[in-house]
């Protein structure tokens, strides 16, 4: 089965400055890379997502880029802020129409510091 | 409109007990997953629903785990039989399913289950 590794497990970062987060998969037949952003005591939220045709995706500060031949993905958050902090995690799946079972990454702990 | 909505918030029970975890997805949904989040294993895939298929129940751990989806809205997660290492928070996510491919899965807030 598919399997993500995701780097670094924690990040601290002053404000202003950028986030990067990597992440590896190990299934070739993976085409949906969605980030989400968990803060305490909540549900993981989607802040960004990517699928296999594409290289780049940005949504203002933050963007992910992703490289097939090497199955390896990553997000960047620029200007960072304090509300950023929180632990991000990648995942992976194939899409298909009976489902998408999505296999994750082992999160970031974000730290922004003011 | 309103998110996928979870309850129990908390649950702690005695462990030997059965539980039952409620999820109700975004309506309209179809498709409806449950994962596991725990401090050794990280986020994982326990099972989902799409329409009327079959579930693919692919990632319970045992068993003593099951679920149902009712009507293809509300699901239960019930855990017969608690074992201590079944303490996790449990997540329920639900996508809508758009021609071939489905698309985002949206997660509720999670149901912290604790067994003593």
């Amino acid at each position: 089965g598919e399997n993500v590794e995701q780097h670094p497990s924690t990040l601290s970062v002053q404000e202003g400055d950028s986030a990067v987060i990597k992440c590896t998969y190990s299934d070739s037949a993976s085409n949906y890379f969605p980030w989400y952003k968990q803060e305490l005591g909540k549900g993981p939220q989607l802040i960004i997502d990517i699928r296999s045709n594409v290289g780049e995706k940005k949504d203002q500060r933050i963007a992910v880029t992703l490289n097939k031949t090497a199955k390896h993905f990553s997000l960047h958050i620029t200007e960072t802020q304090p509300e950023d902090s929180a632990v991000y995690f990648c995942a992976a799946s194939r899409v298909k129409a009976a489902g998408n079972k999505l296999t994750f990454g082992g999160g970031t702990r974000v730290l922004v510091k003011p | 409109g309103a998110g996928v909505s979870q309850s129990p918030s908390n649950k702690v029970t005695e462990k030997g007990k059965d539980v039952e975890l409620r999820c109700d997805p975004i309506s309209g949904h179809t498709a409806l997953y449950w994962y596991r989040q725990s401090l050794g294993q990280g986020l994982e895939f326990l099972i989902y629903f799409q329409g009327n298929s079959a579930p693919d129940k692919s990632g319970l751990p045992s068993d003593r785990f099951s679920a149902e989806r009712t009507g293809g809205s509300v699901s239960t997660l019930t855990i017969q039989r608690t074992q201590q290492e079944d303490s996790a928070v449990y997540l329920c996510a639900s996508s809508l399913v758009l021609g071939s491919s489905t698309d985002t899965q949206y997660f509720g807030p999670g149901t912290r289950l604790t067994v003593l």
